[in-house]
């Protein structure tokens, strides 16, 4: 199975922070990793799909990058409603697999 | 507008079965891969099966392959999960997801139901 390792556990950061979130893979996924934001008690929401593509509604300040191995999830300007726990996924191998997931707190 | 909604979830005892269903509406449901994913309270997000458009290609975790068996209703546009043989580590959250093509492989999801909760224990 591939293994997703995001970088780090969990964060603090002011809104207007910039925040990045690193997803690694332990072979080769091409570009099938994706992102998702999940608050509490409500499901998992699709934010980038296939590495770097915004998915429909969501804000511009999201936005993702890599290929092959090494991923990584930017907010430009962190804002109260990013509050939430986000997790990356790669479907390039079944089983698909998910990170572990990165909890943003407010500072 | 796309929705999911989940339902069949509940306190069940160790290696009895479940079955739970996925009814879906706002879009061509027979055009796309389904897939269930869990999250037990507190943890995070596990891939848990996957099927075709046309049932014709499915997929299974290692955890669940051989208990839990996905399939889908094309003329009822629904989907389905039936789990037995089920173990304490079996329990949590329940997500019906809609993948982005025919195929579950290669899929990212881009809608999801609110979940069924699963309780297994004595």
């Amino acid at each position: 199975d591939i293994q997703m390792t995001q970088s780090p556990s969990s964060l603090s950061a002011s809104v207007g922070d910039r925040v990045t979130i690193t997803c690694r893979a332990s072979q080769s996924i091409r570009r099938y990793l994706h992102w998702y934001q999940q608050k509490p008690e409500k499901a998992p929401k699709l934010l980038i799909y296939a590495a770097s593509s915004l998915q429909s509604g969501v804000p511009s300040r999201f936005s993702g990058s890599g290929s092959e191995t090494d991923f990584t999830l930017t907010i430009s300007s962190l804002q109260p409603e990013d509050f939430a726990t986000y997790f990356c996924h790669q479907s390039y191998s079944t089983p698909q697999t998910f990170g572990q997931g990165t909890k943003v707190e407010i500072k | 507008e796309v929705q999911l909604v989940e339902s069949g979830g509940g306190l069940v005892q160790p290696g009895r079965s479940l079955r739970l269903s996925c009814a879906a509406s706002g879009f061509t449901f027979d055009e796309y891969a389904m897939h269930w994913v869990r999250q037990a309270p507190g943890k995070g997000l596990e891939w848990v099966s996957g099927i075709s458009w046309n049932s014709g290609s499915i997929g299974y975790a290692d955890s669940v392959k051989g208990r839990f068996t996905i399939s889908r209703d094309n003329a009822k546009n629904s989907v389905s999960l039936q789990m037995n043989s089920l173990r304490a580590e079996d329990t949590a959250w329940y997500y019906c997801a809609k993948g982005n093509g025919y195929a579950h492989e290669y899929n990212w999801y881009d809608s999801w139901g609110q979940g069924t909760l699963v309780t297994v224990s004595s």
